[in-house]
Parts: C-alpha cells; structure tokens; sequence
C-alpha cells in the first residue's frame, strides 16, 4: 500500500528566502507525481507534474525534483512571497492507478 | 477553457440526512475522480470513473455513499443517510488520460463541496 509523507507539517519564512519542501512515498513503482497547492477553502491547483522518466520539472520560481530510487521529491520555492503562503501537497500516482496524498506542508510567509 | 464546476459549495445538514454533491468536468476529459478531504488531511479517492464505466471504488463506503456518471460527462455523489465523521470537502477531479490506454495525465480539481454534519 502506497503511503506519502511530506516533512514538515508546517513551516513559517521571513519574505525572500529560498525554502524545500520534502514528499517521501514507500512504493517507487509510480507513473507521476505531482505537486499541489491549496488555499484555505479552496480546491487544489496543479503547479507541477514530473513523469517517472523525468528528473526535474520548472515553472518559475518552482522546481521539483523527483528521485523515484529513493522515493523522494522536493518543491523549491525560490525568494518566497506572502502569496506563496499556502497548503502544499504531493501526490503520487502508480499502478493502482490511485493518486495517494500526503497530509500537506502548510507553509507562511511573513512580510 | 472552463475548469471543474461543483455544487453546491456549502452544505449543512443533520445526520441522518441525505446529500447529493454535482460535477461537471472539464470538457473531454475521460476520466473523473471524486475526493474525501477531511480537515488537516491530505484528500482520500472515494471513486474514479473512465468515461461513464467505474475503474475503482475499493475506499467508497458502499453502504451509504453512492455515485454515478451515466453519460459519462457529468457526476454526482450521495450520501445517504450522513453521519457525523462525513463532514468534509469533497473535492472532483478530472483528466485528459485514459487508464490502460497511455500514462496519465495531470489532475484538475474543483473548487469543493464544503460538508457540514450536526
């Protein structure tokens, strides 16, 4: 059975700095994963896919990395802003074809 | 392009009661999954649907929940009767891939149903 943990539950920045966010996942047999963000009340937008094949994947300030070996991921968030403040999530997908959750990194940032 | 619509997006009830969450997916999508997210969690699958066929519903507590895609467009979820530990925001995805056909493809999630149970 395929469980997702993303280390730390929450984290609190001053503006600027540059932070990782950590998703690990017990089965490596995964077709994707993804990373999410979600504000208070509101449903998830997709910010970044990377395929089992890829290493990494961009969009802006945001890189992901996946390392499917090891079962790791990270989410680089360079010069963070207060809009990043926000629930990040990490899901993975395998051959059960579910999309298993982590519980969140509910990240701030401070002005 | 319109995104994942759902309704209602607030829903108050008592236990014992029923309730039915609607979604319509983005266009062409084949496949739609519905969502459990309880406070401080990350979202559980109930169901997933390809097309208007089910491809899983292992987690879907069958005795009360219950959900269809008939034309394999739209969706609904019920819950009938609700008890208090269903209180949650139920959350529709959808997505371009087809399961057995090609790898899948990223998810695009609704807005939510926001239930509440007393």
């Amino acid at each position: 059975k395929q469980e997702v943990t993303q280390i730390p539950a929450a984290l609190s920045v001053p503006e600027g700095e540059n932070l990782v966010l950590n998703c690990s996942f017990t089965d490596s047999a995964i077709y994707n994963l993804q990373w999410f963000r979600q504000d208070p009340g509101k449903g998830l937008t997709s910010l970044l896919l990377i395929q089992s094949s890829q290493r990494e994947q961009t969009s802006g300030r945001l890189n992901a990395s996946l390392d499917k070996s090891s079962g790791r991921s990270t989410l680089y968030i360079a010069a963070s802003q207060p809009g990043d403040s926000a629930t990040y999530l990490c899901a993975v997908q395998g051959g059960s074809e579910k999309l298993v959750f982590g519980k969140g990194t509910k990240l701030t940032v401070n002005p | 392009e319109a995104g994942v619509a759902q309704s209602p997006r607030y829903k108050i009830i008592e236990k014992r009661q029923s309730v039915a969450f609607w979604c319509n997916p983005i266009s062409g999508h084949a496949t739609l999954y519905w969502y459990q997210q309880i406070l401080g969690q990350g979202p559980k699958l109930l169901i997933q649907f390809q097309n208007n066929g089910v491809v899983d519903d292992s987690q879907l507590p069958k005795d009360r929940f219950s959900a269809e895609r008939l034309k394999g467009v739209d969706s609904t979820l019920k819950i009938q009767p609700a008890k208090l530990e269903d209180s949650a925001v139920y959350l529709c995805a959808s997505s371009f891939s087809r399961w057995g056909q090609e790898i899948t493809g990223e998810l695009f999630f609704g807005e939510g149903s926001r239930l509440t149970v007393l």
